[in-house]
């Protein structure tokens, strides 16, 4: 079965430090990879996407993501992070074709930022 | 720029009243989504519309009825109402119902049913 495992629930990280959120897929072909953020009392905006090519994808907001096919993962990264930063966020994974391209997601991982 | 419009905000139901979540979008698109999120469990699809015309279940149908009314409107009915539906939820919207189609996302309607 498709599956999306975010491993971390709850992460801190001081203001200007680096940031890495991980995100793992159960997926039985080429998978298509997001990343959305939710920021408090919003809707989900969407950060960066894979579906092929250069492995190494940027986003919005100085935010990057690397796709591992040999380990399954899709982790987030950002090399210094800033307040506004603070939110949750959410790696999600297309389903397979004749499912609507309905979306599958992870658990979420809450960001905070310490001054 | 409206995007996805959700109506309404919040709502606070009693148990065993219905009520029906409104969505809309202004992109012509024709693929929407219902999903609802929990803490803990991230979102979880609760029924789909790929085109015009058409629905299906998601992961967490039982409970709900949906009804594309047109191309820009997809409602949620929830027909009596229980505490276990206590929720944020996300109507979203796609150019296809393709897995590479990016979805855009309403701001919620939050419930709670006491």
């Amino acid at each position: 079965a498709q599956s999306v495992t975010q491993p971390d629930i709850h992460i801190t990280v001081s203001e200007g430090a680096s940031l890495e959120l991980r995100c793992n897929y159960s997926y039985g072909a080429t998978p298509y990879l997001f990343w959305y953020v939710q920021s408090p009392g919003q809707g989900l905006q969407l950060l960066l996407k894979y579906f092929s090519g250069d492995t190494l994808v940027q986003g919005i907001k100085g935010f990057e993501a690397e796709f591992k096919r040999s380990q399954s993962s899709f982790n987030l990264r950002k090399p210094s992070v800033h307040w506004s930063d603070a939110a949750e966020y959410f790696c999600a994974v297309g389903a397979l074709y004749n499912q609507g391209g309905k979306l599958i997601f992870g658990q979420g991982t809450e960001l905070s930022v310490k001054p | 720029n409206a995007g996805v419009t959700q109506t309404p905000k919040f709502q606070v139901l009693k148990t065993g009243q219905s009520m029906t979540l409104q969505c809309a979008q202004d992109m012509n698109h024709n693929s929407m989504y219902w999903y609802r999120q929990d803490p803990g469990m991230g979102l979880r699809l609760i029924y789909y519309s790929a085109s015009e015309g058409t629905t299906d279940k998601g992961e967490v149908p039982n409970g709900y009825n949906v009804s594309r009314l047109n191309k820009r409107e997809f409602s949620l009915r929830l027909e009596s109402a229980a505490p276990s539906q206590t929720s944020v939820y996300f109507c979203a919207s796609s150019e296809r119902g393709e897995s590479l189609n990016i979805q855009y996302f309403g701001a919620g309607t939050r419930l709670s049913v006491l």
